[in-house]
């Protein structure tokens, strides 16, 4: 079943925060995210397992909640080169949500 | 390059014609996927192997998609008497994962876009 992402768009400055959810209805085995440019193919962000974890690297980072139905990625000090398509996916069959664009202006 | 690699990277073709994809694996994963995306959408799950067996197939594909991967190596997509509205971009992406446990990473190949006219 397609996991649900929240909010469809958003749009930055040069600096600003953003948070992307994911949601299921059932409890997930782990998510995974990715980013995807313009033209280009998704490339993968982070894998989250465990209920309760939270992981990330430079200013992008990802929580997991306890019951594994939730995640959230955080976009922090955004920069133009985090524009792009963000994507969650499931675990095993690997379905995707729909996607969040976000744009970050100058 | 030990990327996914995927051929042609266009493709465009007339109503009823048949068109054959080919996606190349990284070495060692044993899953492969195929996707297809349309503008603004999210990768739509078509199909999966895990080595040479296919093991899901999405009820969204018609009779005329077919899937292979004969060798558990690389794998095949081929659309018969295609329609336009099988214009797309069909992604392949391929995987390991561990015995009982979850989908270590997921790499995605640049993709084949084709055309109906």
């Amino acid at each position: 079943q397609q996991p649900v992402q929240s909010p469809q768009a958003v749009i930055l400055r040069e600096g600003e925060d953003a948070v992307i959810n994911c949601s299921s209805s059932k409890a997930l085995y782990s998510v995974h995210w990715y980013r995807q440019k313009h033209g280009e193919a998704p490339v993968f962000l982070m894998i989250l397992l465990k209920g309760g974890e939270q992981k990330g690297h430079d200013k992008i980072s990802a929580s997991f909640n306890e019951k594994k139905q939730q995640s959230s990625l955080y976009l922090t000090a955004s920069q133009l080169s985090y524009s792009g398509t963000y994507f969650c996916g499931t675990d095993n069959d690997m379905r995707f949500g729909a996607g969040t664009r976000l744009t970050v202006k100058p | 390059d030990t990327g996914v690699s995927q051929n042609p990277r266009h493709k465009i073709t007339k109503r009823g014609q048949n068109v054959t994809f080919r996606c190349d694996p990284i070495s060692e994963h044993n899953r492969l996927y195929w996707y297809r995306q349309t503008l603004g959408q999210g990768p739509e799950f078509l199909t999966y192997f895990q080595n040479e067996a296919q093991l899901e197939k999405s009820r969204l594909l018609s009779d005329r998609f077919s899937a292979e991967r004969p060798k558990g190596s690389f794998s095949t997509l081929e659309i018969q008497r295609t329609e336009q509205g099988d214009s797309a971009m069909y992604l392949c992406a391929s995987s390991s994962r561990l015995a009982g446990g979850p989908v270590v990473t997921q790499y995605f190949g640049p993709g084949t876009r084709l055309t109906v006219l």
